[in-house]
């Protein structure tokens, strides 16, 4: 099946630092990948839609300048949080999508924590 | 406006009992639907997917899943719940967009099973 990884898994940086995320497709090539916020106990929050070799998509109200997002590769997104604050604490979920393809594969998430 | 609902942000059932975890979208056509469950900390492991023909979807862990195009809904269904599946459930759904279809979550139904 279509596995999607999401590297790390949980991270702490000091605030004012900067930290990276990566997405990888493992077995197809994702033309397409989505970003995620999720707040605690709540929703699915889309940042941005990242397709490869463009700019990414940013939704309303997300930092493009805060949250860079390069899809450099068919296999491999990531998400880089700059000049984090305890603000951004979250957990980032990204997910991929075959071409042409409706159904959306997701990684297990990374847990940010800004002290 | 495309929208995804969730109406109960929890639910708690005995174990053994049957479930019943609502969705309902708003949108002129017929979506692609999907039913996601993520457990603490961790990532969405997709339940089942709807996208044509017959309108009950048998998921994964014995879930299933029924489209009503009249009521624009989508409810998952389990008829015997087990203390495992105790959990998040996100209904999502797939709006076209520019060729191309973006998922996006309800709120999320937060489930509670005794014992």
């Amino acid at each position: 099946g279509a596995v999607v990884s999401q590297h790390p898994s949980w991270v702490i940086c000091k605030s004012g630092t900067s930290v990276k995320i990566e997405c990888r497709s493992l077995d197809f090539q994702a033309t397409t990948m989505f970003w995620y916020r999720q707040f605690p106990k709540k929703s699915l929050m889309l940042m941005a839609t990242s397709n490869e070799g463009s700019k990414a998509t940013y939704e309303q109200g997300v930092e493009k300048d805060k949250f860079l997002i390069n899809h450099a590769s068919l296999t491999l997104s990531t998400l880089t949080v700059t000049s984090a604050h305890p603000e951004d604490s979250s957990f980032y979920i990204c997910s991929a999508r075959f071409p042409g393809g409706a159904e959306a594969f997701f990684g297990q998430g990374t847990r940010l924590t800004v002290v | 406006a495309q929208s995804v609902t969730q109406p109960d942000i929890h639910i708690t059932v005995s174990e053994g009992a049957s479930l019943e975890l609502r969705c309902n979208y708003s949108y002129g056509a017929t979506p692609y639907l999907f039913w996601y469950v993520q457990s603490p900390g961790q990532g969405l492991q997709l339940l089942l997917k709807y996208f044509s023909g017959d309108t009950l979807v048998q998921g994964i862990k014995g879930f299933e899943a029924e489209f009503k195009r009249s009521q624009s809904s989508f409810n998952l269904r389990k008829p015997s719940v087990h203390w495992s599946d105790a959990a998040e459930y996100f209904c999502a759904v797939g709006f076209p967009s520019g060729g191309s279809y973006i998922p996006t979550f309800g709120r999320g139904t937060s489930l509670i099973v005794h014992p």
